[in-house]
């Protein structure tokens, strides 16, 4: 069974960092991409960031909203990918999930999500 | 970047009812567009890939066409689990920058 399980997320006050991970099974964690998206509370989607596959380099990319403030590795051993989120503004809370990004097709559709971790940003 | 508009916001239909949403991006996005299912309290879940091509598991009442600026998602006939919220989606190639229209939302009448 596919499962990518996100963690991590809470209350955090602004100002402060947080990591959220996304553990993975049932997936050649190799052959993806990782890419997260976030969800404001009754709001739509918002791409946050993404890595590519080690053989691409594992090159990111992030939206503007949260470039400088926002890093994303992966460690394939593991096959758990990160969201380092640094000086939180209350605009970041929202769900946040991790997506599995297949390589083999363009590299531009999210096949695979997880449930999605809350992160709260408020004193 | 690619801005991708979807109409209309709301769509009210009933079960058994023939739904097209529409997806439309500022620039080409020649075959490389997406299309999910979002419902309240859940992730949401890959329905079309390259335009046309349904996931896996995705029942076939669900097609997607169009090609370049203009994108359509049909459902043939509306069941009551249909009625969601749906996302049309698409990549930059380089710098890699996703973008995801604002949804239109599928709701009973």
């Amino acid at each position: 069974e596919v499962q990518l399980v996100e963690s991590g997320g809470g209350l955090i006050q602004p100002g402060r960092s947080l990591t959220l991970s996304c553990t993975t099974s049932g997936i050649t964690f190799g052959d993806y991409a990782v890419s997260w998206v976030r969800q404001a509370p009754g709001k739509g989607l918002e791409w946050v960031g993404f890595i590519r596959v080690k053989a691409y380099g594992g090159t990111t990319g992030y939206a503007t909203s949260v470039k400088g403030r926002f890093t994303i590795s992966r460690d394939d051993s593991n096959r758990i990918a990160y969201l380092q989120m640094k000086s939180l503004k209350a605009e970041d809370t929202g769900v946040y999930y991790c997506t599995g990004v297949p390589t083999s097709s363009g590299e531009y559709y999210m096949d695979v999500w997880g449930k999605g971790t809350t992160v709260t940003v408020s004193s | 970047d690619t801005v991708l508009t979807q109409s209309p916001t709301t769509l009210s239909l009933s079960p058994g009812e023939r739904a097209t949403l529409s997806c439309r991006a500022s620039q080409s996005v020649y075959n490389y567009l997406a299309w999910y299912q979002q419902k309240p309290g859940q992730a949401p879940r890959l329905l079309i890939y390259d335009t046309s091509n349904r996931a896996a598991g995705v029942p076939a009442r669900f097609s997607g066409s169009g090609s370049g600026t203009d994108f359509t998602l049909t459902i043939s006939s509306l069941e009551p689990e249909d009625f969601a919220v749906y996302y049309c989606q698409q990549r930059n190639n380089w710098p890699p920058i996703f973008t995801f229209g604002p949804g239109t939302k599928v709701d009973i009448k």
